[in-house]
């Protein structure tokens, strides 16, 4: 069974604090991952999406990398509005069709 | 671009009664969009595939009679809670599905049923 585990659950860093969030991922055929970031009260926003081990792509703070077990999303030097929750996904080929499996996502709040 | 919307962003119905929330993509057309439910602080649950011009797929346990979608056009996906109850009471996000299987979310609709 194709599972997607995120962690930690929950972090807090102080603004300026650099930090990585992981997203592990068990699947047979991966099709590619993808990073979201979701406010309280509101839809997900696409970020990345990343096809192949050792794929990276950036934009602003963030920088997201792939590995063929699991995913990081990188946040440098985080301001209070990067506070959010972050959500991985998942496609798969294997009997998936165009379903995205999520993760249970990692709630970060930056203070200042 | 890539740009979805949901109307209502908010519903307060009466038990029994059926709620309609529409999913429109803006700027390109979708010939699959998804429906999803999400509780407080749980990740996103998906319900159903919509396929525009076909019948929709349901998920495990969701039931298609209570849940009806309809995907007539490649713009506009709608989710009709019928006989809505209290443990109905969610948030209800749709998306669509862009030229490289990313998913373009909506804002979501707050649906609670009194």
């Amino acid at each position: 069974e194709d599972q997607v585990t995120q962690s930690p659950e929950a972090l807090r860093l102080q603004e300026g604090e650099s930090s990585s969030l992981n997203c592990s991922y068990t699947v047979s055929g991966l099709r590619g991952l993808f990073w979201y970031r979701q406010d309280p009260g509101k839809g997900p926003e696409f970020l990345f999406t990343l096809y192949s081990a050792g794929e990276e792509k950036e934009k602003e703070r963030l920088k997201a990398t792939l590995t063929k077990k699991e995913s990081f999303l990188h946040i440098t030097a985080p301001k209070p509005e990067d506070s959010a929750t972050y959500l991985c996904a998942v496609h798969v080929s294997t009997g998936g069709g165009n379903k995205l499996t999520f993760g249970t996502g990692t709630q970060l709040k930056v203070e200042l | 671009g890539a740009v979805v919307s949901q109307h209502p962003s908010r519903v307060i119905c009466k038990s029994g009664t059926s709620v309609k929330i529409e999913c429109r993509s803006l700027d390109f057309q979708a010939t699959t969009m998804f429906w999803y439910r999400q509780f407080p602080k749980q990740s996103l649950m998906l319900m159903a595939t919509s396929n525009e011009g076909s019948k929709a797929t349901y998920e495990q346990g969701v039931e298609k009679d209570k849940f009806l979608i309809n995907h007539a056009s490649l713009t506009l996906s709608t989710l009709t809670v019928t006989s809505a109850h209290p443990e109905d009471s969610s948030f209800y996000i749709c998306s669509a599905k862009g030229g490289w299987n990313e998913q373009f979310f909506g804002p979501g609709t707050r649906l609670t049923v009194l």
